[in-house]
């Protein structure tokens, strides 16, 4: 089983439309979470930490079920400009430090004008 | 000021060079790292250096080998390259939870 799981997509949605993406994780010891953009030929760059409380970010929301070991990211009221590959990321720590940041393969958000 | 900058930004080659990739950090981060990104787009951890010791190491091939001179620097050599070698490479940074990436360097193999 993966690390981290995500639907590639692609996910076509209309502008001003409301998209949703999941991603499940398999390392119940994992211990921060993340949403990560990245767009064409670009490095990965942070979108929002996911909390358990769920947090809001304008137009995004994240939310984190531990006991389901999944993540969401919710985008509402779509831009073009939202096109991107969203990365769901998570982080493990073992005894020796920070294990380093575990990408999904990334969820393809395509928004038609 | 770029912080996280990496050198070159592309990198064509032939099978069998050796070549480095060269990364540095403004940040004063305690840790880099270089990941993968392969033709279907995964991104995957190579190498992390935390103060100069080596904290992590995937199953990379031997070939790879990270040299750090010093705490803002994470360089990345690879002997005898391979066509499948052919990715893109990012170096980043961090102190901790957040993670400044580099623009990436796209290395061909031909």
């Amino acid at each position: 089983r993966k690390e981290v799981e995500q639907d590639p997509g692609p996910f076509n949605v209309p502008e001003g439309a409301t998209v949703a993406f999941n991603c499940t994780y398999s390392n119940s010891a994992s211990q921060s979470f993340f949403w990560y953009r990245q767009d064409c030929r670009k490095e990965p760059k942070l979108l929002m930490s996911v909390y358990s409380s769920g947090n809001e970010d304008g137009r995004f929301t994240a939310q984190l079920n531990r006991a389901s070991q999944y993540i969401s990211l919710l985008i509402r009221d779509s831009k073009l400009s939202d096109s991107a590959t969203y990365l769901c990321v998570v982080i493990g720590y073992s005894g020796g430090g920070a294990d380093g940041l575990t990408f999904g393969k990334g969820t393809h958000l395509i928004i038609q004008p | 000021d770029t912080a996280v900058s990496q050198t070159p930004k592309y990198l064509v080659t032939q099978m069998g060079n050796d070549k480095s990739i060269k990364c540095e950090q403004n940040l004063g981060h305690d840790t880099m790292y270089w990941y993968k990104q392969d033709s279907k787009k995964f991104l995957k951890i190579m190498f992390s250096y935390n103060n100069k010791e080596l904290i992590i190491n995937e199953t990379v091939p031997n070939r790879f080998s990270p040299k750090s001179p010093d705490k803002a620097h994470l360089n990345l050599h690879i002997n005898s390259l391979e066509l499948g070698d052919s990715a893109v490479y990012f170096c980043a940074s961090s102190p901790g939870r957040t993670y400044t990436f580099g623009s990436g360097t796209r290395l061909t193999v031909v």
